[in-house]
């Protein structure tokens, strides 16, 4: 059981460019997912998947876009990254009101 | 006003302390609790569950207070694996679970 797993672990962007950070699961949780986390700040809500083929937009949407492409997977897009995009994004998994379970994290800065 | 408020410490204690982190909410409707542990560049880790009963496991003592909406975490006998940094986290309507910012805590020898 890997149990969450990210890709890329690190990636560093030009203002402007485009990039997808993927999730997958391997619990058979039907939620799923999308945080930022930035000093001080805590980790915030990006969208999430209440099942699959539903999507939700979080606390701080602006600037993703998401895809639950099935039980197991759920991806994020920045289509035009920003300086302000720059943070640690975390994938967690879960059953409704549940314990979640998080990825490594990916380590994004936007230059 | 942020929906869940931890003082962000640093805490720093010898090993065999007693150290207590509380936290409030905003959203009275909030359904469930948690306590996460993190440690430095690592993702969030489950610790406990909060119940309204108050729970122990081990040398750890979660407290909930729904009337005054506030969490407690209760540390005994400080270990230094105990350093991290600790989450609360209020669950207020099922998918919308609300983080604090964390209390950091260093226990040193």
């Amino acid at each position: 059981n890997a149990g969450v797993t990210q890709t890329p672990k690190f990636q560093v962007l030009k203002t402007g460019q485009s990039m997808t950070l993927q999730c997958a699961q391997d619990m058979n949780h039907n939620s799923m997912y999308w945080y930022r986390q930035d000093p001080g700040m805590g980790l915030r809500l990006i969208y999430y998947s209440a099942s699959e083929g539903t999507t939700d937009k979080g606390e701080v949407p602006n600037g993703y876009n998401v895809s639950r492409l099935n039980k197991r997977e759920f991806s994020l897009r920045l289509e035009s990254a920003a300086p302000s995009q720059t943070s640690v994004y975390f994938c967690a998994s879960s059953e409704r009101g549940q314990e979640q379970f998080f990825g490594p994290g990916t380590r994004l800065t936007v230059l | 006003r942020k929906e869940v408020e931890q003082d962000p410490g640093p805490f720093n204690v010898p090993e065999g302390a007693t150290v207590a982190f509380n936290c409030t909410y905003s959203n009275s409707a909030s359904q469930s609790f948690f306590w996460y542990r993190q440690d430095c560049r690592k993702e969030p880790k489950l610790l406990m569950s909060v119940y309204s009963s108050g729970n122990e496991d081990g040398r750890f003592t979660a407290q909930l207070n729904r009337a005054s909406q506030y969490i407690s975490l209760l540390i005994r006998d400080s270990k230094l694996s105990d350093s991290a940094t600790y989450l609360c986290v209020v669950n207020e309507d099922n998918n919308d679970m609300r983080f604090g910012a964390g209390t950091r805590l260093t226990v040193k020898p």
